[in-house]
């Protein structure tokens, strides 16, 4: 069965410093996928998602996820965090065959100090 | 255009009380979700819809029923309510499945004493 693993659970940083989320699936076939965004009290938003062509995709507020293939691995980077990114982020793939329901990984999240 | 609506925004049930949780779009959406998030255990599908009339099961179903008689309702019960169903229940909607995003409701807080 299908399954996405988010490794950083809770991360801490400093205004300013650079963010990498960590998120694996663990499906051999042709996958979309996908990183929302949770910011406190809010409802879950899209950051940016891919399906196929350049693996570098760009999102909102600055995020990009790179996706590698032979890794299985589609993690999200920002160079700069601001204190507004304060938030949980969840990572998300579905199979571009057959059975397309979204699974999810279980959330990091993310405290950046002013 | 709202989006995604949810009532309540809270409840609070004794063990055996039911209630039903109401979920709306305008987005024309067929495809509709209830999720629940849980501390460290992420979104948990419970049941689905892909179109008006139809409902089926997600990953976690016990305890709950659905119906979606109109396209733009998409409504979730609980019989009998237990302190496991204590949670915070998404709403969500989506035109297809597959590459198109999801677009979620603000969430019902509820909690079972």
């Amino acid at each position: 069965a299908q399954s996405v693993s988010q490794h950083n659970h809770h991360v801490i940083l400093s205004e300013a410093a650079s963010l990498e989320l960590g998120c694996n699936y663990s499906y051999g076939g042709t996958v979309n996928l996908f990183w929302y965004v949770q910011y406190p009290g809010q409802h879950l938003q899209l950051l940016l998602k891919y399906f196929s062509g350049d693996p570098l995709v760009k999102g909102i507020k600055g995020f990009e996820a790179e996706f590698i293939k032979s890794k299985f691995s589609f993690n999200l980077r920002k160079p700069s965090v601001q204190w507004s990114d304060t938030a949980e982020y969840f990572c998300a793939v579905n199979d571009a065959g057959n059975n397309r329901k979204l699974i999810w990984g279980l959330g990091t999240s993310l405290a950046v100090n002013p | 255009n709202a989006g995604v609506t949810q009532t309540p925004k809270f409840r609070v049930l004794k063990t055996g009380q039911s209630m039903t949780l109401l979920c709306a779009q305008d987005m024309n959406h067929e495809y509709m979700y209830w999720y629940r998030q849980d501390p460290g255990m992420g979104l948990r599908l419970i049941h689905y819809s892909v179109g008006e009339g139809t409902t089926a099961k997600g990953e976690v179903p016990d305890g709950y029923n659905v119906s979606r008689l109109k396209k733009q309702n998409f409504l979730l019960g609980l019989e009998s309510a237990a302190p496991s169903q204590t949670s915070v229940y998404f709403c969500a909607s989506s035109r297809d499945q597959g590459r198109v995003e999801q677009y979620f409701g603000p969430g019902t807080r509820l909690t079972v004493t």
